[in-house]
């Protein structure tokens, strides 16, 4: 059964970090090209950062740019958000998504989420 | 801000047809496939349709998705109660590299 759990989420003051991780199982987790998405209360979805299989390749929302740091550690089945200079307008519930395989982008599993509160 | 534009609200009664748009532009929808997320309150989003029109193993064929030039929509048909959710459409964006969300519309079922 395919499983991702996020953790690391919690209160944090502007200008703040956290570091978020996602734990898989159930699938090979270096074949996957992996995301995070993150929903601000009440709002909509934003995706916010992918990684390529081998963590070589990186992509963010413009939103994030400089700001936040995706990894993956494959030999422990993890993904990671860095995030740095943390404001009020990231506070939000932050998904971690695996990429399906083949042509179309889209995400087939998600975690349940964590919760980021950005607040003094 | 989404770049992919969809209805706030949709509603209907029990075995009614119900769609949704999606209004993109030619680097997201225009240039790539389309997908469908449902997302029941509290829950974590869910994979409705992909590629434009393909429905994932368990997903009942009352749905269906469609795309037509930089456009796209969702279709429910025989609406159930348990098809209250919010459904947002979803593509990669090439002009911003990067994936891209629709505003989200919120279904209710009368």
């Amino acid at each position: 059964e395919v499983q991702l759990v996020e953790s690391g989420g919690g209160l944090v003051q502007p200008g703040g970090s956290l570091r978020l991780s996602c734990a898989v199982s159930g699938f090979t987790f270096s074949s996957y090209v992996m995301s995070w998405v993150r929903q601000a209360p009440g709002k909509g979805l934003e995706w916010v950062s992918g990684v390529s299989e081998t963590g070589g390749t990186t992509h963010y929302a413009d939103s994030v740019k400089g700001r936040f740091t995706i990894s993956r550690d494959n030999s422990k089945n993890t993904l990671h958000l860095q995030m740095n200079s943390l404001r009020a307008e990231d506070t939000a519930i932050y998904y971690c998504a695996r990429r399906a395989r083949g042509q179309s982008y889209n995400f087939d599993y998600w975690g349940q989420g964590t919760l980021v509160t950005v607040s003094s | 801000q989404s770049v992919l534009t969809q209805p706030p609200s949709a509603s209907g009664t029990p075995g009614q047809r119900v769609t949704i748009s999606c209004s993109g532009s030619s680097s997201n929808i225009g240039g790539n496939t389309v997908n469908w997320y449902h997302q029941l309150p509290g829950a974590a989003p869910k994979l409705l349709i992909y590629s434009n029109n393909q429905r994932p193993s368990g997903v009942p064929d009352r749905f269906s998705g469609s795309k037509s030039g930089t456009s796209a929509s969702l279709a429910i048909s025989g609406l159930q109660s348990e098809d209250e959710a919010d459904y947002y459409c979803a593509a990669w964006d090439g002009s911003l590299n990067g994936y891209v969300f629709g505003t989200g519309t919120k279904v209710t079922v009368l």
